[in-house]
């Protein structure tokens, strides 16, 4: 299994301005992808964070919204830009080598 | 599109009765799948993965059963206890390792 990690465990942050969340994962993985989980909601796949290239985006998200680093196999950025009201969810991060995903503790973000 | 469905979507059951959760898809061509359990406010705790060709997994008081053909899935809890009360969600695995959620059950075992 994986152990995951997030930093910030979360944060308010002011309409318009935008904020990093930092996953770090104990053991490199082949795997990572970033979920939203709005409030009163079960999970929704942003994108997936491919190591050394651009992270590939599902319908509705966009690049210039929800920029994503991924440097090396055990380390992935996600950045909310822009902030508005609408934006405030948990944000997770998921790693996996195989079948099995492990998800890290999330970030609730809260956006006024 | 896949789509799945947990039923029912909140359960309220008093402490040491045996219950089941269910979850349907559409698709049956589906990779794996992968129950979680959610505690208020926090991330997914992996409980039991069923690789698409197992018809079920089993840990402790819990059991994962899946029938591709009948696009459904079910997760039994026995002797069930306080601290089993959190949301439990199915998702589907595709092969390039995305998740397609359900809703979740909402589970409260009452002492």
């Amino acid at each position: 299994s994986a152990v995951i990690s997030q930093k910030p465990s979360r944060d308010i942050c002011q309409r318009g301005t935008s904020l990093t969340i930092q996953c770090q994962v104990d053991s490199q993985v082949t795997m990572m992808f970033w979920y939203r989980q709005q409030p009163g909601q079960s999970l929704t796949l942003i994108a997936t964070a491919n190591q050394g290239s651009e992270a590939t985006y599902e319908s509705g998200f966009v690049i210039d919204k929800f920029p994503i680093s991924r440097p090396n196999l055990t380390f992935s950025t996600l950045t909310v830009s822009n902030m508005s009201p609408e934006d405030s969810s948990i944000y997770l991060c998921s790693a996996g080598t195989g079948a099995e995903q492990f998800f890290g503790p999330g970030t609730r973000l809260t956006v006024l | 599109k896949q789509e799945v469905t947990q039923i029912p979507a909140a359960l309220s059951v008093p402490e040491g009765e045996n219950l089941v959760l269910n979850c349907s898809f559409t698709d049956s061509a589906i990779y794996n799948l992968q129950w979680f359990r959610q505690d208020p406010g926090k991330g997914l705790t992996s409980l039991l993965l069923i690789q698409s060709s197992q018809r079920e997994q089993t840990s402790g008081r819990l059991n994962a059963s899946l029938d591709k053909s009948s696009g459904r899935s079910t997760l039994y809890i026995a002797a069930s206890q306080p601290g089993d009360s959190a949301t439990y969600l199915c998702a589907l695995v595709s092969q390039g390792g995305k998740l397609i959620f359900g809703q979740g059950t909402e589970l409260s075992v009452k002492p």
